[in-house]
C-alpha cells in the first residue's frame, strides 16, 4: 500500500544553519505531497504542498520539490530560526486507502540559539 | 476564530472505563476525522465522516465509536478503555473529502492505566 518514510529525529541545529529533512514515498499513480508542521502544544497545520512532478512547494522560507524519479519530497530551509522548532510531517494524498492523507512518522526539529 | 476545538486536553482513565472525546468545528466543514498519534508511527486514521449522519471506519477503528448528528460536532467514544489506547488524539476537518488541507484541533493526551 501507499506509504511515507521520513528521516528519524530528533534533529538539532544551530540558528542560521541549513536544514534538510528527507522524505520518500511509495504510491500508485501520482499523489499530491505535503509537509505539515506541529508546533508545541498545537495541532498540525499545512506548511506546503506540491501536486505534480517537478512542482516546488514553498512557504515561510521552506521549500520542497516533488521528484518523481526518486520518489522524494525533501524539506529544505536555507537559514533556520529558533521559532522553526517543531515536529514536521511528510504526507501524501492516497486514493488507495480510507485515509486519503497518509502521514509519515514525523521528525522533531530543535534549533539552538 | 475558533477553528477546530477539542476537549479535554488531558485525560487519565482506568482500564475498562468509558469516555467521550469532544470535537467541534465552526467552519461549516463537511469532512471530519479522528487520528491517533503514537511515537514512531505518525498519524493513523480512526474514523471519519463526510457529512452529518454519515460515518466510516479508517485504519484503526477497533475500540472506538463515532456519530455525526450535526455538521459541527464529531465525538469519539471509547467504550471500554485499554492501555493500548494511550495516545494523543487529533480531530481534523476540511471542506470536503479529498480536499487536501486539513485543519487540526490541538489534541487530547489520553493515558489509560
Amino acid at each position: 500500500g501507499d506509504s511515507v518514510t521520513q528521516m528519524e529525529g530528533p534533529v538539532t541545529l544551530s540558528e542560521e544553519a541549513f536544514l534538510t529533512i528527507n522524505c520518500t514515498y511509495t504510491a500508485t499513480g501520482y499523489p499530491s505531497l505535503f509537509w505539515y508542521v506541529q508546533y508545541p502544544g498545537e495541532g498540525l497545520q499545512l506548511l506546503l504542498k506540491a501536486t505534480k512532478a517537478d512542482d516546488k512547494g514553498s512557504n515561510k522560507g521552506f521549500e520542497a520539490t516533488y521528484r518523481k524519479e526518486t520518489t522524494s519530497f525533501h524539506l529544505e530551509k536555507g537559514s533556520v530560526q529558533v521559532s522553526d522548532s517543531a515536529v514536521y510531517f511528510c504526507a501524501l494524498g492516497s486514493y488507495s486507502s480510507a485515509s486519503k492523507i497518509i502521514f509519515g512518522s514525523g521528525t522533531r526539529l530543535s534549533i539552538r540559539p | 476564530n475558533a477553528g477546530v476545538t477539542q476537549t479535554p486536553k488531558f485525560q487519565v482513565l482506568k482500564t475498562g472505563q468509558s469516555m467521550t472525546l469532544q470535537c467541534a468545528q465552526d467552519m461549516n466543514h463537511e469532512y471530519m476525522s479522528w487520528y491517533r498519534q503514537d511515537p514512531g508511527m505518525g498519524l493513523r486514521l480512526i474514523h471519519y465522516s463526510v457529512g452529518a449522519g454519515i460515518t466510516d471506519q479508517g485504519e484503526v477503528p477497533n475500540g472506538y465509536n463515532v456519530s455525526r448528528s450535526t455538521t459541527e460536532d464529531f465525538p469519539l467514544r471509547l467504550l471500554s478503555a485499554a492501555p493500548s489506547q494511550t495516545s494523543v488524539y487529533f480531530c481534523a476537518s476540511t471542506v470536503t473529502q479529498g480536499t487536501e488541507k486539513l485543519f487540526f484541533g490541538s489534541g487530547t493526551q489520553l493515558s489509560v492505566l
